[in-house]
């Protein structure tokens, strides 16, 4: 089985600052497949990001970046210059080929703050 | 194309009914899933379909929770009995391929059905 902890509950920042979500993991299989979420308070759930543990190159989407480390085991998303529309809460979950299911983190609550 | 849809968005019942919650997949996702978000216990799987496979029911809570899909579309949850505990949001989501495909392809959910048991 497979356990996504994101250790941070809420976050509050100032728009235009910097924020990293962080999430770690743990699996006991090799291939294993990491993802985020994002939740905005209309509440539907939104892909962001899927990384596959094979796959170590970090990844850059405009304002967002995620940091894959499997040393650490660790898969950090970070905000640059964040703004009101990204308040919302975010998901950081973990697949296996061992089972069907996404095991999801508690999330975090990010709320940005004009 | 439409993504995932559910109903009804909200559900009121009283302690004790039974009731069923609809997911219409997107169009072409073989494997389909069913989660439940509360408060207490964020976000926790139910069951998954694949294809014409046996589901994987490990998630479901209780005998009083069951789902199925039919034709390989649509699925529907029914709760039975349902009790207090049983509030909270019923998230549906599909995605192209599930185990059998190999590669994990994402999943997309639909905007959920709140249920409130009074």
């Amino acid at each position: 089985a497979q356990k996504v902890t994101q250790a941070q509950t809420e976050i509050s920042v100032v728009e235009k600052e910097d924020v990293t979500l962080d999430c770690v993991y743990e699996t006991r299989d090799t291939t294993y497949y990491l993802f985020w979420y994002k939740q905005p308070p209309s509440g539907e759930l939104v892909f962001l990001i899927r990384r596959n543990s094979f796959d170590e190159q970090n990844e850059i989407s405009g304002r967002y970046s995620w940091n894959f480390q499997k040393s650490t085991s660790s898969f950090n998303f970070t905000i640059t210059a964040s703004q009101v529309v990204d308040s919302a809460v975010y998901f950081c979950a973990a697949h296996t080929g061992a089972n069907s299911k996404l095991t999801f983190g508690k999330g975090i609550t990010l709320s940005v703050r004009p | 194309g439409a993504g995932v849809s559910q109903s009804p968005s909200n559900k009121v019942t009283e302690k004790g009914k039974d009731v069923e919650l609809r997911c219409d997949p997107i169009s072409g996702h073989t494997a389909l899933y069913w989660y439940r978000q509360s408060l207490g216990q964020g976000l926790e799987f139910l069951i998954y379909f694949q294809g014409n496979s046996a589901p994987d029911k490990s998630g479901l809570p209780s005998d009083r929770f069951s789902a199925e899909r039919t034709g390989g579309s649509v699925s529907t949850l029914t709760i039975q009995r349902t009790q207090q505990e049983d509030s909270a949001v019923y998230l549906c989501a599909s995605s192209l391929v599930g185990l059998a495909g190999g590669e994990y392809n994402e999943q997309f959910f639909g905007p959920g059905t709140r249920l409130t048991v009074l």
